[in-house]
């Protein structure tokens, strides 16, 4: 089964639009840690923000912002006033325990027109 | 910070050979490293748990012959793609565990791809 779900695939937005990233995860274990990161084509992950279960106070980071909700096993994320380079695909992700593997979402494609 | 770094960044292949991909924590110790695929257009699908000293751990319908991982030390951990084949061109991404950092940080390095033609 799978344990992070992104339903969005693709999402094109005019920019200074706000755009909302939905995650959805699935885990038994009471202590997890849920991650979002940023993937430009060059490839490499860029970090953007780690969360453990205890905490759900939700993180805003500049533009960006995340809430997260234990009852309904959300982590979504918001870019606010969205920019061109925004533009990537941006993977939500589970590691659960402590083992510090990372099950990883689809991804969703974001695309900022100018 | 906490640097991962990848070598080489691309690499293409003739097929049937092998190629061999580093993954090195520059400024930490790492006590585990994993080795994640990403085929173009998909997600990052993790093959295998490397940890210094001993046997990998794979995952799941990952060939543990064809991608050879060694961790010879707590800052190298390396993948060999054996007898290559076009299939097998990907985008391979590690990432380490550091013991330094708000509780035990995960760091990736920048990925390779690979190429096999």
């Amino acid at each position: 089964a799978q344990k992070v779900t992104q339903a969005q695939t693709e999402i094109s937005v005019v920019e200074k639009e706000d755009v909302t990233l939905d995650c959805v995860y699935e885990t038994r274990d009471t202590t997890y840690y849920l991650f979002w990161y940023k993937q430009p084509p060059s490839g490499e992950l860029v970090f953007l923000i780690r969360r453990n279960s205890f905490d759900e106070q939700n993180e805003i980071s500049g533009r960006y912002s995340w809430n997260f909700q234990k009852s309904t096993s959300s982590f979504n994320f918001t870019i606010t006033a969205s920019q061109v380079v925004d533009s990537a695909v941006y993977f939500c992700a589970l590691s659960e325990a402590a083992d510090y593997k990372l099950s990883f979402g689809a991804g969703t494609t974001v695309t900022v027109r100018a | 910070g906490a640097v991962v770094s990848q070598h080489p960044s691309w690499v293409i292949c003739k097929s049937g050979t092998s190629v061999k991909i580093e993954c090195r924590s520059l400024d930490f110790q790492a006590t585990t490293m994993f080795w994640y695929r990403q085929f173009p257009k998909q997600s990052l699908m993790l093959m295998a748990t490397s940890n210094e000293g001993s046997k990998a751990t794979y995952e799941q319908g990952v060939e543990k012959d064809k991608f050879l991982i060694n961790h010879a030390s707590l800052t190298l951990s390396t993948l060999t793609v054996t007898s290559a084949h076009p299939e097998d061109s990907s985008f391979y991404i590690c990432s380490a565990r550091g013991t330094v950092g708000p509780g035990n940080t995960i760091y990736f390095g920048e990925g390779s791809w690979l190429t096999v033609v």
